[in-house]
């Protein structure tokens, strides 16, 4: 397997742009987590998907930001109206099963709203 | 969530066992300890897991005394491939709420 794969590796946009990142998990894995990666914040978690379906939002900053799964294979995290605070790197993880499975990391995409 | 606390930084030399504890006083019965390692401009990536007394893989040991309030992870003979930051992870995936919350890291630079 590829591994987690997300794209695009990076991206440059102006504040108020949309910005939607993208991520195939591992196959077979039915857990999908989206983090954002700031020197002063560390890695937040933002929101994580089992099978398929949103579980946890509570992380999303605000409403600007959205996250979708519409199948097994895919995911996206959408920012509308970017702003320069969102500049950070994103990671998508993936994992299988539900007891104590390790994570997998994509290379994450670094984000850059001037 | 069992709140974590790491040293933020250690150096070390080349050649050299290096050993990050993490404090987790409140760790659960049913929670798991977890360690990662990330490089610069890399995602995250698994290091070893344990639930008491002694792990060891062909990276790393974990070490967790008995009463769980901490552990510590023990990398031998470290390299300069080895400068990264460590993560340590508590909590207890079998419920299915594991949100895999990282605290600070270690950061951890070896030197030649």
């Amino acid at each position: 397997d590829a591994g987690v794969i997300q794209s695009p590796r990076h991206e440059v946009t102006e504040m108020g742009q949309e910005v939607t990142l993208r991520c195939k998990p591992i196959s077979g894995h039915d857990y999908l987590f989206w983090y954002r990666q700031t020197m002063m914040r560390g890695l937040e978690l933002l929101i994580y998907f089992n099978n398929n379906v949103p579980i946890d939002d509570s992380g999303m900053p605000e409403d600007r930001f959205s996250a979708k799964m519409p199948n097994a294979s895919f995911s996206t995290l959408k920012i509308q109206p970017s702003e320069p605070r969102d500049s950070a790197v994103y990671f998508c993880a993936s994992r299988a099963g539900e007891y104590n499975e390790k994570l997998f990391f994509g290379s994450g995409t670094q984000l850059s709203v001037l | 969530l069992a709140k974590t606390t790491q040293p933020i930084s250690m150096d070390s030399y080349e050649g050299q066992e290096v050993n990050i504890t993490c404090s987790h006083n409140n760790i659960a019965t049913n929670d798991y300890i977890t360690w990662y390692q990330q490089f610069p401009s890399q995602g995250p990536r698994f290091i070893i897991q344990g639930y008491k007394t002694k792990v060891t893989n062909e990276v790393a040991s974990l070490f967790i005394p008995a009463d769980r309030k901490s552990s510590t992870l023990s990398l031998p003979r470290v390299s300069l491939s080895d400068t990264a930051v460590y993560y340590c992870l508590v909590g207890d995936g079998g419920s299915g709420t594991y949100k895999y919350i990282f605290g600070t890291g270690t950061r951890l630079k070896v030197l030649a």
